[in-house]
């Protein structure tokens, strides 16, 4: 059971450099989120997708690109890396619904990037 | 914008010890989940709470949904060095389906 799969687990890159960090799932969700998570802040949400084609801001979506081909993928850019950017990345699946879900997101193990 | 107050942020008790965990809002919730994270990991739903008022039980931890779907409570019993983590409450909001707003987590430590 692979779940939520993220890659790199670790990434230094210089200020101005790009990446994608990437994210696929195996349990046919709908519903997909990237996360950025700093110290003494939860979890914010950056963006999401409802399926495949359709993505949304979220609450820090500045510096972020996103796209969903596909249902198992979904893939997070980061253009002219900021030291801001600095932080520990994580892609979530659900299964859910637009008027509620109750349904438990299932989070990867996370990407820590660091931009010196 | 809804808000999630999670405290304490911080807590370092001794085996043995209880402990609470407050999560409040001024915002009304639909659900409310509690997540527990270890170092290295990505957050693991414990339970959803989804009726105001609701009283789940997993083993040694309480967890309640305030009347007014408002505010959540976590209260551990007889806390072991196995519950260290970072919990984290997370709301579900009337029509945001799917979409979590999250506390800011409490950083538990128990020592043997």
């Amino acid at each position: 059971n692979a779940g939520v799969t993220q890659t790199p687990k670790f990434r230094i890159l210089k200020i101005g450099q790009s990446m994608t960090l990437q994210c696929t799932q195996d349990m046919n969700h709908n519903y997909m989120y990237w996360y950025r998570q700093d110290p003494g802040m939860g979890l914010k949400l950056i963006y999401y997708s409802v399926g495949a084609g359709i993505t949304d801001k979220g609450e820090v979506p500045n510096g972020y690109n996103v796209s969903r081909s596909t249902t198992e993928d979904f893939p997070l850019r980061l253009e002219l890396a900021a030291p801001s950017q600095t932080s520990v990345y994580f892609c979530a699946s659900s299964y859910s619904t637009r008027q509620y879900s109750n349904q438990p997101q299932h989070f990867g193990d996370g990407t820590r990037l660091s931009i010196l | 914008t809804q808000l999630l107050e999670q405290s304490p942020q911080f807590l370092s008790i001794q085996e043995g010890e209880n402990l609470t965990v407050y999560c409040n809002s001024s915002s009304v919730f639909s659900s409310l989940q509690w997540y527990r994270q270890e170092p290295g990991e990505g957050p693991v739903l414990l339970v959803t709470v989804v009726t105001g008022g609701e009283v789940k039980k997993l083993k040694r931890l309480t967890f309640q949904f305030g009347d007014a779907r408002k505010d959540s409570s976590l209260h551990i019993t007889a806390a072991q060095p196995g519950d260290t983590g970072l919990y984290l409450c997370a709301g579900e909001g009337y029509n945001q389906g799917g979409k979590l707003i999250f506390g800011q987590g409490t950083e538990l430590s128990v020592k043997p």
